[in-house]
């Protein structure tokens, strides 16, 4: 199946940093990707969709200024948490929407384990 | 936001059983999708179903689009311990456009323990 790749799979980082973290469709392209965050044994929770030419779409609730997307290419979107709390720390996870043939379906990166101190 | 009723939340098997989990929603999808999630990785589909009534197979895994198009179930058959993990359904609306164009809507998780 296709393959999302995402970077770094975990960072450890000071609270007030910011964090960037990549999400990379690899053989196909994506003109839209979403951006998860997910609680311990909790479903995925949708904070925003990223649209590749376009601004962020978010969900409400989350804070488009503390969460900024950039999707610059149809094979990568980028997540950035700006001046990271604690209660940031997360699962964050992307997935792709692959629209290739007539039916539509989403992979998902592997995440990336977000920890501040 | 809205979420799929999954059930059952959790199983606890012995090797070897075959396990079933379902889906329902008071909406219509087009497409049903199901994952199952190993902890600390994300999501892997296991098995899109794109037509009302369709019966998929992926080894010994069987997963159905139910003819109402609101319910979908995953089977699993002579479960193994690698087996364990969690499964989601997950639905796709129609492509209409609108709001929700694309956004997957979740169950809440079937949690599976198989016991060698």
């Amino acid at each position: 199946g296709a393959v999302v790749s995402q970077h770094p799979s975990r960072v450890i980082c000071k609270s007030g940093t910011s964090v960037k973290i990549e999400c990379r469709s690899l053989d196909f392209q994506a003109t839209t990707m979403f951006w998860y965050r997910q609680f311990p044994k909790k479903s995925l929770m949708l904070m925003a969709t990223s649209n590749e030419g376009s601004k962020a779409t978010y969900e409400q609730g989350v804070e488009k200024d503390k969460f900024l997307i950039n999707h610059a290419s149809l094979t990568l979107s980028t997540l950035t948490v700006t001046s990271a709390h604690p209660e940031d720390s997360s699962f964050y996870i992307c997935s792709a929407r692959d629209l290739a043939g007539a039916q539509e379906t989403q992979y998902f990166g592997p995440g990336t384990r977000l920890l501040v101190l | 936001g809205q979420q799929l009723n999954q059930s059952p939340q959790s199983m606890f098997i012995q090797e070897g059983e075959d396990v079933s989990m379902n889906c329902t929603s008071s909406s219509i999808f087009n497409t049903w999708l199901w994952y199952k999630q190993d902890p600390g990785e994300g999501p892997v589909l296991l098995i899109a179903l794109y037509k009302a009534g369709e019966l998929t197979s992926n080894g010994r895994l069987t997963a159905q689009f139910g003819i109402t198009r609101k319910d979908s179930f995953l089977n699993i058959s002579a479960s193994i311990p690698s087996d364990v993990g969690i499964y989601f359904c997950a639905g796709l609306p129609s492509n209409a456009g609108g709001t929700s164009y694309g956004k997957l809507t979740f169950g809440q998780g079937t949690i599976l323990t198989v016991h060698p």
